[in-house]
């Protein structure tokens, strides 16, 4: 049974550009949340998608936008991109039928250069 | 915002003793979970603890929740090398147990053998 997925591992872009990163739940789970994770703090919450909408949203400015497919998988979009945007990027899935623990992906190191 | 506060920041301990980590939070809660982190990448999920639960164990883990000071801690027993990782307390006080979780700023724990 794998786990909750992401790709790239690792993804460098230079300032203005825009990115999507994309993240595969894990098995039986509905529900999937994207966070940011700055060096040297906790990670912080964008939004959150279920049933293919967006269900809740961070304190996060609309240039971060995000998909669910019908196969509940996800992407992130940023678009021009800022040095500040700099960070791990986290998913999580939930399957709320299942149980309400979250399991996290090993994450997409961003750098904007 | 972060919604908790983790006391201590960092933690120096030899192989063998005990770890505890101590996590303080605002609101009323839906669950409160905590996670593993070595050096940045993904969260690994260690325990989860609802807001009518006082105790959990999880093999070497205790986690307390005292909802009345909004506050929980994590002890780590017989701690190990391996131990060595960041140690992040999220809740969730989202409405409808939707998930949004909030994290706080971590505790670093070194575990020296």
């Amino acid at each position: 049974d794998a786990g909750v997925t992401q790709s790239p591992t690792h993804l460098i872009k230079t300032r203005g550009q825009q990115v999507t990163l994309r993240c595969s739940p894990k098995s039986g789970h509905d529900t999937v949340s994207w966070y940011q994770q700055a060096l040297g703090q906790g990670p912080q919450f964008i939004f959150q998608y279920y049933e293919e909408e967006e269900r809740q949203r961070g304190n996060f400015p609309d240039r971060f936008s995000g998909h669910q497919f019908p196969n509940y998988s996800s992407e992130l979009n940023v678009n021009a991109l800022l040095l500040g945007d700099s960070a791990l990027y986290l998913c999580a899935s939930r399957g709320l039928a299942i149980t309400d623990t979250q399991y996290f992906g090993p994450g997409t190191r961003l750098t904007v250069l | 915002s972060q919604q908790g506060e983790e006391d201590p920041q960092a933690l120096s301990i030899q192989e063998g003793e005990n770890a505890t980590m101590n996590c303080s939070y605002k609101t009323s809660i839906n669950n409160l979970q905590w996670y593993r982190q070595n050096s940045g990448r993904g969260l690994v999920h260690l325990i989860l603890i609802r807001s009518n639960e006082r105790e959990k164990h999880s093999g070497r883990l205790r986690v307390t929740l005292d909802t009345s000071k909004k506050s929980s801690s994590l002890l780590i027993t017989a701690s190990r090398a391996a131990d060595t990782a960041s140690y992040f307390c999220a809740t969730d006080a989202s409405p409808s147990n939707t998930g949004k979780l909030i994290f706080g700023q971590g505790t670093t724990l070194q575990v020296k053998p």
